[in-house]
C-alpha cells in the first residue's frame, strides 16, 4: 500500500515570496490533516479535511496561509507572503475516519514532509 | 485549550527500560495516542489508548490515567535504533481523529 505523497521535500524561498506543498493521502483515506512543525516541537494542526470540506481551521493563520483539497483526494497548501517564522516542515497525515463510522483510533499516517526555509 | 507536557530529553542505555511520562489538560477527549518520530522522518504510530491501563505492542507498552491526567510510554530491551523523538497527542472529541500533540521527548540511547 503507498504511504502519503508530498513535494516537494525541500523548498527555500526569499520573505514575502509564495510557496506551495502538495499532499496526495493514502487510497481510501476520507481525513486529511496539515500539521506545521517548527524544529524542536510537536506538530501544530493546520488544518483538517473530511472529503473535501474543512473541518477545523482554527489554527491556520488564514491571512497567509490557505489550503484545499479538491474532489476530495489531493490537496494543497499556499503561503503567501511568506514570513521568516513559517521555516517549519509542513506535515500532511491522513486517515480513515469517516464522520460517524469509524472508530477514533489516534493512527494517522505522515508524509515525510516538506521542509521550508525562508531566508 | 489542550496542553500536553513531556520532559525534553531522557538518556537510557541499550538494552535497558525507559518511561516517558505525559501530562496533559483537557475539558475532554477520546484517547491518548503516542508516536515516534526519527530526525527528518514521518512520525509514525506506536499505540492508542482509548480506556484507562496498560496497551502492550511487543517492545512498547502504553499507560493512562484519566483520573491523574497522565500517562507514559514504556520501552523496554532499548534499542540503538530507539533513538528518536516520542510524541503524546490527545485525540480531541468532536472530530474524527483530531490529534493534538505535546512537546515531545528526545531519546537518546547509548551503548
Amino acid at each position: 500500500e503507498a504511504g502519503v505523497a508530498q513535494s516537494p521535500r525541500y523548498k527555500i524561498i526569499e520573505k514575502r515570496q509564495s510557496v506551495a506543498f502538495w499532499c496526495n493521502p493514502i487510497s481510501g483515506h476520507a481525513t486529511l490533516y496539515w500539521y506545521q512543525q517548527i524544529l524542536g516541537q510537536g506538530p501544530k494542526l493546520l488544518i483538517q479535511f473530511q472529503n473535501n470540506g474543512v473541518v477545523d481551521d482554527s489554527q491556520l493563520p488564514k491571512d497567509r496561509f490557505s489550503a484545499e483539497r479538491l474532489k476530495g483526494v489531493d490537496s494543497t497548501l499556499k503561503i503567501q507572503p511568506a514570513k521568516l517564522e513559517d521555516s517549519a516542515v509542513y506535515l500532511c497525515a491522513s486517515s480513515l475516519g469517516r464522520q460517524g463510522a469509524t472508530p477514533n483510533t489516534g493512527e494517522l499516517f505522515f508524509g515525510e514532509g516538506s521542509r521550508l526555509t525562508v531566508l | 485549550g489542550q496542553s500536553l507536557e513531556q520532559p525534553s530529553e531522557v538518556t537510557a542505555v541499550e538494552g535497558a527500560i525507559v518511561q516517558i511520562n505525559c501530562t496533559y489538560q483537557t475539558s475532554g477527549f477520546y484517547g491518548l495516542s503516542w508516536y515516534q518520530q526519527h530526525d527528518g522522518g514521518a512520525p509514525t504510530f506506536l499505540s492508542y489508548n482509548g480506556l484507562d491501563g496498560l496497551e502492550e505492542t511487543g517492545r512498547f507498552s502504553s499507560f493512562l490515567s484519566r483520573s491523574d491526567s497522565y500517562g507514559y510510554l514504556l520501552l523496554q530491551e532499548l534499542q540503538m535504533k530507539d533513538s528518536a523523538s516520542y510524541f503524546c497527542a490527545l485525540s480531541s472529541p468532536g472530530a474524527t481523529n483530531k490529534l493534538i500533540f505535546g512537546t515531545g521527548t528526545l531519546l537518546a540511547v547509548q551503548p
